[in-house]
């Protein structure tokens, strides 16, 4: 059983394109984060909900919106994609530490 | 962002303890150490915390100096898939917020 688990793994889409990524974890944690790893390979934090929550938005562009119907599920939406938000996403899930699990990443491709 | 200094990169022998360094000169009294490492194409796996006791778990151990101004992880048998990025991370906002740096680069070879 995968404990956090993002779809797609691969996502390659055009400009201006609107996509979402999907993350669950089955972990019974109370919060859960979206990480963006970009080309440079450099790893930062983008959101963290904590009980369905927005807790952390990290000077984000708005394009970017996250949505968690449930503690277990927390969703990337992106509208109008551009060619810079080609990077590697990756989903958390932590219980009250930093001690975090995270998926597998969604290498995202904008074209 | 990251308030820790790590070497670039290391090698160690398959079979070798390896003992990969971390410094976090302005640690606060409340924050936690933690590492992470990731290996290629795959998302960071914890690895082990904190405060200013050392620890050890099933996956290494954690040297912490007196004045917590630095820090050792060991592996104490490297294996090849050792080989990753590991993290070196300063953490106590409340929010679990990991600051990765740009870590150390570990290459185990046979």
């Amino acid at each position: 059983d995968t404990a956090v688990s993002q779809t797609p793994k691969y996502l390659v889409t055009q400009m201006g394109n609107d996509k979402s990524i999907k993350c669950e974890q089955n972990l019974g944690h109370d919060t859960m984060y979206w990480y963006k790893q970009d080309s440079k390979k450099f790893l930062k934090i983008m959101f963290s909900y904590n009980n369905k929550e927005l807790i952390i938005n990290e000077t984000v562009p708005n394009r970017f919106s996250p949505k968690s119907p449930d503690k277990a599920h927390l969703n990337l939406h992106i509208n109008s994609l551009e060619l810079g938000d080609s990077a590697v996403y990756f989903c958390a899930s932590s219980l009250r530490t930093a001690e975090a699990f995270f998926g597998q990443g969604t290498r995202l491709t904008v074209v | 962002d990251a308030k820790t200094t790590q070497p670039t990169s290391m090698d160690c022998a398959e079979g070798r303890a390896a003992n990969l360094p971390c410094n976090h000169s302005t640690i606060s009294g409340n924050e936690y150490v933690y590492w992470y490492r990731q290996i290629h194409s795959q998302g960071p796996q914890y690895i082990i915390h904190g405060l200013k006791n050392n620890e050890t778990n099933e996956m290494a151990s954690l040297i912490i100096t007196e004045d917590r101004k630095s820090s050792t992880l060991i592996l104490p048998h490297a294996t090849l898939r050792d080989t990753a990025v590991y993290y070196c991370i300063m953490e106590n906002t409340g929010f679990q917020k990991l600051v990765f740096g740009t870590g150390t680069r570990l290459l185990v070879s046979p």
